[in-house]
């Protein structure tokens, strides 16, 4: 067990919908990543959030948007859904988000997914 | 920008036998992170073991270990002894700050079949 929990585990939805996808990262991780693994594209970045704070953006669409609460957690919400984003979305946390103290810990724990399948 | 390669789309081998996964990267940062992830049926990402780029010395976890070539922008696993549970999907990961800020940039993954 990671100590990163996503939820749900799976979820169908149908085209042109709106879902929202949740993480609670490590107990005290401060950094959140999202990243989505579709079967042709790998594991792509799509978003980092740093205490709080956006700290990097990757490919995300715009139809997606993430936003970390006060209490650290995570959220990822995919608006206006295309059979093309069914993937499996992961969630990461790690202490360190800031480059200027990348000699502390710096991997990545990473939650179960959320299997998202867009009929 | 930082890209990593992995350039075996799949790898196979004998149960008890040695098996090396290739990964190159490209970047212009001097301080970084490389990784190696296990992703198994399961689809859990599982780090393996990790390099720091400042480290000259070879990282090690049990039966799993890396040759980091600094100046070749290579970083190979080794697993030796194989088991069955060892059959996954293995993703290369690089690390840094500066420009890419914390995200990790993964290579294309290379699937791992041990043979009984």
């Amino acid at each position: 067990d990671s100590g990163v929990t996503q939820t749900p585990k799976h979820l169908i939805t149908a085209t042109g919908q709106r879902v929202t996808l949740r993480c609670s990262p490590r107990s005290g991780d401060l950094s959140v990543y999202w990243y989505q693994q579709s079967l042709d594209q790998g594991l792509q970045f799509l978003i980092q959030y740093y205490n709080g704070e956006e700290r990097a953006k990757g490919n995300i669409l715009e139809r997606f948007s993430a936003q970390q609460f006060p209490d650290l957690h995570s959220e990822l919400n995919l608006s206006s859904l295309e059979l093309g984003d069914s993937a499996l979305y992961f969630c990461a946390s790690s202490v360190d988000g800031q480059g200027a103290t990348l000699r502390v810990n710096a991997e990545a724990f990473f939650g179960q997914g959320t299997r998202l399948t867009v009929v | 920008a930082q890209t990593v390669t992995q350039s075996q789309p799949e790898m196979s081998v004998q149960e008890a036998e040695t098996v090396t996964l290739s990964c190159t990267y490209d970047t212009s940062e001097s301080d970084y992170y490389l990784f190696w992830y296990k992703q198994p049926p399961s689809r859990q990402m599982i780090l393996v073991i990790r390099q720091e780029a400042y480290k000259q010395q070879n990282a090690t976890e049990n039966r799993f270990s890396v040759n980091f070539q600094k100046a070749a922008k290579s970083f190979s696993l080794k697993i030796s002894d194989s088991q069955l549970g060892d059959a996954a999907m293995y993703f290369c990961a690089y690390y840094a700050g500066g420009t890419s800020y914390g995200k990790l940039t993964f290579g294309q993954g290379t699937i791992l079949t041990v043979h009984p």
